[in-house]
């Protein structure tokens, strides 16, 4: 099983700063596999970034993602108000799937 | 437009069952694996289990393994989770969620049911 270890637990930032979240693989894992999704309260989570650095869907281009082997980032260039919110890792091939134990980035 | 919507969540004593269910539209259903993941109160998500889209292969998470059933009717677009000797441990969200194949990450997510377990 990878278990995949995300930091910080907690970001405090103020709008219009950047966000760096750490998401970090118990062994390497292909960039193809790395996920990055958004929960806010009491919503489903949402589908951020996929492989690693493609964006879904609808996704805003101040998100982005990064990082190859066991280490992997997401990155949101300004924080806007909606953006402050959980956000989990994950890794998606192989069974059992699984996420980071998330990073919430929250109003400084 | 793709809609996945959980139902069957509730109170339920130590060792009892529990049958949770998700109603799928807009898309061909028995095309799709189909997982269930779940969130504890204030934790993270863990994935509990998957099916194929024949429904003849069934995968499930070591801490559920041997409690838990996933099954499902693609005459009716359903997927279904049924639970035995649920534990506290097992209270949760509990999420349905669909992705496009075995290499892609969950695209779309069901707004969750409750299940908690507590005498």
């Amino acid at each position: 099983e990878i278990v995949l270890t995300q930091f910080p637990g907690t970001l405090s930032l103020s709008p219009g700063e950047r966000a760096t979240l750490s998401c970090r693989a118990s062994q390497s894992v292909s960039s193809s596999n790395l996920a990055w999704y958004q929960q806010k309260p009491g919503q489903a989570p949402r589908l951020l970034i996929y492989a690693a650095s493609s964006r879904a869907t609808g996704i805003p281009d101040r998100f982005s993602g990064g990082g190859s082997g066991t280490d992997f980032t997401l990155t949101i260039s300004r924080l806007e108000p909606e953006d402050f919110a959980v956000y989990y890792c994950q890794h998606y091939v192989t069974l059992p799937l699984t996420f980071g134990g998330g990073t919430k980035v929250e109003i400084k | 437009e793709v809609q996945l919507l959980e139902s069957g969540g509730d109170l339920v004593q130590p060792g009892g069952s529990l049958r949770l269910s998700c109603a799928v539209s807009g898309f061909t259903f028995s095309s799709y694996g189909m997982h269930w993941i779940r969130q504890a109160p204030g934790k993270g998500l863990e994935w509990v289990s998957a099916i194929n889209g024949g429904g003849d292969s069934t995968y499930y998470a070591d801490s559920v393994k041997g409690r838990f059933t996933i099954s499902r009717d693609n005459s009716k677009n359903t997927l279904f989770l049924q639970m035995n000797s649920l534990r506290a441990e097992d209270t949760a969200v509990y999420y349905c969620a669909k992705r496009l194949s075995g290499n892609h990450p969950f695209d779309y997510w069901g707004q969750g049911t409750l299940v908690t377990v507590s005498s």
